[in-house]
């Protein structure tokens, strides 16, 4: 069965900092993953996805992330922190089926 | 752009009210989902549709019935509501793609309170 871990519910980072959100799955197929953000009060907005292409994906809003396979990892990256990258990310996984998966998600803090 | 919409944001209802959730998407799409979602849970799927009048269950329909009549229109029923039922709901849809690679798209969600 496919899973999602996503490491830390709360992640508090300076502005202008380094900003790293921590994925790992779980899978018996080489599956497919997602990260989304939501912003308060608001749906699921796709940041960006591997489906096995180039294992570096980049994204919006200068987010990227790395798919490494040997650690089951896929965490989502982005050099330098702003204000309004404050809202909850969740991590996702999918094989070929119609299902996705999704970790419980992490609150990013951005201080000024 | 996708846009799927849901028909209201906020929901106030009593125990044992019926209550009907509405999501609509405007890009023909052949899937669409229910989701809940809760702090710490993330999302859960409640039920999937892959075409018109078709429909599956997903990890926890349990309390809740769903129907599509129409392809772009999706609908999730709370027969009897009950207290632990209140949730944010959140729609989705997506395209069939081969393989697998299908992108959800996501409405803005309708924050149910059951009292």
């Amino acid at each position: 069965a496919q899973s999602v871990t996503q490491l830390g519910s709360h992640v508090s980072v300076s502005e202008g900092a380094l900003v790293l959100l921590r994925c790992n799955y779980s899978s018996s197929v080489p599956p497919y993953l997602f990260w989304y953000v939501q912003y308060p009060n608001q749906g699921l907005q796709l940041l960006l996805k591997y489906t096995s292409a180039a294992t570096l994906v980049k994204g919006i809003n200068g987010f990227e992330a790395e798919f490494k396979k040997s650690e089951t990892s896929f965490h989502l990256t982005k050099p330098s922190a702003h204000m309004s990258d404050a809202a909850e990310y969740f991590c996702a996984v999918k094989d070929s089926s119609y299902k996705l998966i999704f970790g419980s998600g992490t609150r990013l803090l951005v201080r000024p | 752009d996708v846009k799927v919409t849901q028909s209201s944001r906020y929901l106030v209802k009593r125990t044992g009210e019926k209550v009907f959730l509405e999501c609509v998407q405007d890009m023909d799409h052949e899937n669409m989902f229910w989701y809940r979602q809760d702090p710490g849970l993330g999302l859960r799927l409640i039920y999937f549709s892959y075409d018109v009048k078709m429909k599956e269950k997903g990890d926890i329909p349990e309390g809740y019935s769903v129907s599509r009549e129409k392809k772009e229109r999706f609908s999730l029923i709370l027969e009897s509501a009950s207290t632990n039922q209140t949730s944010m709901y959140l729609c989705a849809s997506s395209t069939y793609r081969q393989g697998g690679t299908d992108t959800q798209y996501f409405g803005p969600g309708t924050r149910l309170t059951v009292l």
